[in-house]
C-alpha cells in the first residue's frame, strides 16, 4: 500500500492476556517508530528501528513490552500480561532514513482496550 | 531531558478569526521542529519542518515560524475543516525519536 498500515484497528483484550500489534511501513523506509497515545497525553515514544542497527528501546515502559522488525520491514509490538494502564492508541510511523530531513508518516493506529 | 510544551490546550475560534498556536521547547541541540495535524481516529499527518531560528513555512491558511525557544503555528481566517489537534515535535540527534507535545485541540465554528 501507499501508506503505513497497522492491524488490527481495534483490540479488546482481557487483563493478563498477551497481545500483538502489527505495523507494515512504507516500502523502502528504513526507519520505523512505535508511539503510544493515551487520552489527554502526548505521543509517548516506545521504540525506534533504523536499518540493521540495534533498536533504541529506551521508551519501552516495562519488560512486558517488546518489539521486533523482521527483514527490515514489518514490525510487531508485543505486550505480555496486559494491564489496564496499557489501554491506549498505539501508533506506528516510518520514515525514509530516520534523519531530520525526512518526515515520519504515521499509520492510523491500533486502539487497545484492556478490560 | 527534551521538553515540549504546547499552549493553549484547547482553542475555539469563529470561522475567519485568525489566531496562533504556541509550542515552546527545551532541548539540547535542536535539529528540527515538526508540526503535525491529527484528526479524530487517525494518525498524525505531517505539515511542516523548521530547522533554524527565523525560518518560516506556509501552506494554505497555515504559517509556521521558529525562534530559539518556541514555534508558532499561525492560522489565518480559519475554516471549520481546520478543526483538529495540532501536534508539535522536536528532533534531536542524528537519528532519533521525535519528542511530542500534548497537542492543541482547535475547534472552528461556522
Amino acid at each position: 500500500g501507499a501508506g503505513v498500515s497497522q492491524s488490527p484497528s481495534n483490540k479488546v483484550t482481557e487483563k493478563g492476556k498477551d497481545v500483538e500489534l502489527r505495523c507494515d511501513p512504507i516500502s523502502g523506509h528504513t526507519a520505523l517508530y512505535w508511539y503510544r497515545q493515551s487520552l489527554g497525553q502526548g505521543l509517548e515514544f516506545l521504540i525506534y528501528f533504523q536499518g540493521n542497527s540495534a533498536p533504541d528501546k529506551s521508551g519501552l515502559p516495562s519488560d512486558r513490552f517488546s518489539a521486533e522488525r523482521t527483514g527490515g520491514s514489518v514490525s510487531t509490538l508485543t505486550i505480555q500480561r496486559t494491564q489496564q494502564e496499557d489501554s491506549a492508541v498505539y501508533l506506528c510511523a516510518s520514515s525514509f532514513d530516520g534523519t531530520v530531513n525526512t518526515e515520519a508518516f504515521f499509520g492510523q493506529g491500533t486502539r487497545l482496550t484492556v478490560v | 531531558e527534551d521538553q515540549v510544551t504546547q499552549s493553549p490546550e484547547a482553542l475555539r475560534l469563529q470561522e475567519g478569526e485568525s489566531s496562533s498556536l504556541n509550542c515552546s521547547y527545551t532541548v539540547s541541540g535542536l535539529r528540527g521542529l515538526f508540526w503535525y495535524r491529527q484528526d479524530p481516529g487517525k494518525g498524525p499527518e505531517f505539515l511542516f519542518t523548521l530547522y533554524s531560528a527565523g525560518e518560516e513555512k506556509e501552506k494554505e491558511r497555515l504559517k509556521a515560524t521558529l525562534t530559539k525557544k518556541e514555534s508558532f503555528l499561525h492560522i489565518t481566517a480559519p475554516k471549520p475543516e481546520d478543526s483538529a489537534t495540532y501536534l508539535c515535535a522536536v528532533h534531536t540527534g542524528a537519528n532519533s525519536k521525535l519528542t511530542f507535545g500534548k497537542g492543541i485541540t482547535l475547534s472552528v465554528r461556522p
